[in-house]
């Protein structure tokens, strides 16, 4: 099987340490899509790939966040010096790139706490 | 600039009353995709359906059934019969060329 996975789900960490998440899609999805989403919140666009083109980017929160996707496959996040305003769950999403805009699988998320 | 506004923070229900859910959506594009998806508690984000700018055709799907109106700039989503199971977080979203923007989300509860 089959869906969207994360890794990990759950990850705690001290302020001004990096964090790296890892998103595994849909294996004939090749469209990779990383979002944040706050207590109360819809789930907000950061990033998104086809294959292993990074196609939106402008949208990453600062520059501590990057994203990868080196292989077309498997993505990571990082947030480098992580502050406590980072908090949030991180969902990754995959979908078939045609017709366009179809609908997005989305993965457990990765709940990032900053203490 | 997208916006989604889903205005109902939170809706409580009896079960087997019908609910409907207001999405309403600002765009300048032309073409357009609404979304609605389910949170339920245990997290993960669950489609529910898909409709790009041109279909204003309304959908029912079991007990589901949403309602596009182009002239309003609203797509809203009816639980019909409504039940416990249906207790979410539900969000409308709004895809245009490169991002998806997601409403606050409408938190349903269904009570017994």
């Amino acid at each position: 099987d089959t869906g969207v996975s994360q890794d990990p789900r759950h990850k705690i960490t001290k302020r001004g340490q990096n964090v790296t998440f890892r998103c595994d899609p849909i294996s004939e999805h090749n469209r990779l899509y990383w979002y944040r989403q706050t207590l109360g919140q819809g789930p907000e666009f950061l990033t998104y790939f086809q294959n292993e083109a990074q196609l939106e980017k402008s949208r990453l929160l600062s520059d501590r966040f990057s994203a990868e996707r080196p292989k077309g496959s498997f993505s990571t996040l990082e947030i480098q010096r992580t502050e406590q305003g980072d908090s949030a769950m991180y969902l990754c999403a995959s979908s078939h790139p045609a017709p366009s805009y179809n609908e997005q699988f989305f993965g457990p998320g990765t709940r990032l706490t900053v203490l | 600039a997208q916006k989604v506004t889903q205005a109902q923070t939170e809706i409580s229900v009896v079960e087997k009353e019908d609910v409907t859910l207001d999405c309403v959506y600002e765009t300048r594009d032309t073409t357009y995709y609404l979304f609605w998806y389910k949170q339920p508690p245990s997290g993960e984000l669950v489609f529910l359906i898909r409709r790009n700018s041109f279909d204003e055709q309304n959908e029912i799907s079991g007990r589901y059934s949403w309602n596009f109106q182009k002239s309003t700039s609203s797509f809203n989503f009816t639980i019909t019969a409504s039940q416990v199971v249906d207790s979410a977080v539900y969000f409308c979203a709004l895809s245009g060329l490169n991002d998806m923007r997601f409403g606050a989300g409408t938190r349903l509860t269904v009570k017994p």
